[in-house]
């Protein structure tokens, strides 16, 4: 089946890096993302990466992907206190359609002083 | 700029009413249009995918009588939560995907639902 696993909360010192993991079933996903959500907002695209891909950078984020596994991470470097949200991933499960997303549950992010 | 606007971004609504969302897609024209709800603290979860012109496709679990969906144009597409109840309040949010290799998924601003 499909399903998407994330750990449910980090909290992360401000200037320290975090990272933000995520698994995944299903193998022939073709498109993994990562959103961010501030309270009382909605979604905000922040990375993708193709499943052809070992890594994606940009700026301070950096996106691993590791199919062997089914394992994706999320880095966000130098984090500040307003890198505070929830962090989804989600994939595109081959079975769904090229744009049917299924979402992990969120990890909460808190970046303290 | 948005790509993707819902509207309204809040609402209250008493129980046994009627509420409706609409989604609209700003840049392109959109045959699919996808419907998220979030509960809190929990993550978002497909309920239906709509489809202009013709009926819209149902997640499993999801009362397709009680949330109406309809796609009449190619950049517009509702949803009405029908006697609402407030089990059924939510963050309600849409999708759209513009086509294409490469491209990705945009998402509206999300709509918050709260019945009293």
């Amino acid at each position: 089946g499909e399903d998407v696993e994330q750990s449910l909360f980090l909290s992360v010192r401000e200037g320290d890096s975090s990272v933000i993991n995520c698994t995944y079933t299903d193998s022939s996903s073709t498109y993994l993302y990562w959103y961010k959500q501030e309270p009382g907002a909605g979604l905000q695209l922040l990375t993708y990466i193709f499943s052809n891909m070992d890594m994606k950078q940009d700026q301070r984020l950096t996106v691993l992907l590791n199919k062997k596994d089914k394992h994706l991470s999320l880095r966000i470097a130098d984090t500040q206190t307003g890198d505070s949200a929830i962090y989804f991933c989600a994939e595109i499960p081959s079975s769904g359609g090229y744009n049917k997303l299924i979402f992990g549950a969120g990890t909460r992010l808190a970046v303290h002083p | 700029g948005a790509v993707v606007s819902q509207h309204p971004s809040w609402v209250i609504c008493k129980s046994g009413t009627s509420v409706k969302i609409e989604c609209r897609s700003l840049d392109f024209q959109a045959t699919t249009m996808f419907w998220y709800r979030q509960f809190p603290k929990q993550s978002l979860m497909l309920m239906a995918t709509s489809n202009e012109g013709s009926k819209a496709t149902y997640e499993q679990g999801v009362e397709k009588d009680k949330f109406l969906i309809n796609h009449a144009s190619l950049t517009l597409s509702t949803l009405t939560v029908t006697s609402a109840h407030p089990e059924d309040s939510s963050f309600y949010i849409c999708s759209v995907f513009p086509g294409g290799f490469g491209n990705t998924i945009y998402f509206g601003e999300g709509s918050w639902l709260t019945v009293v």
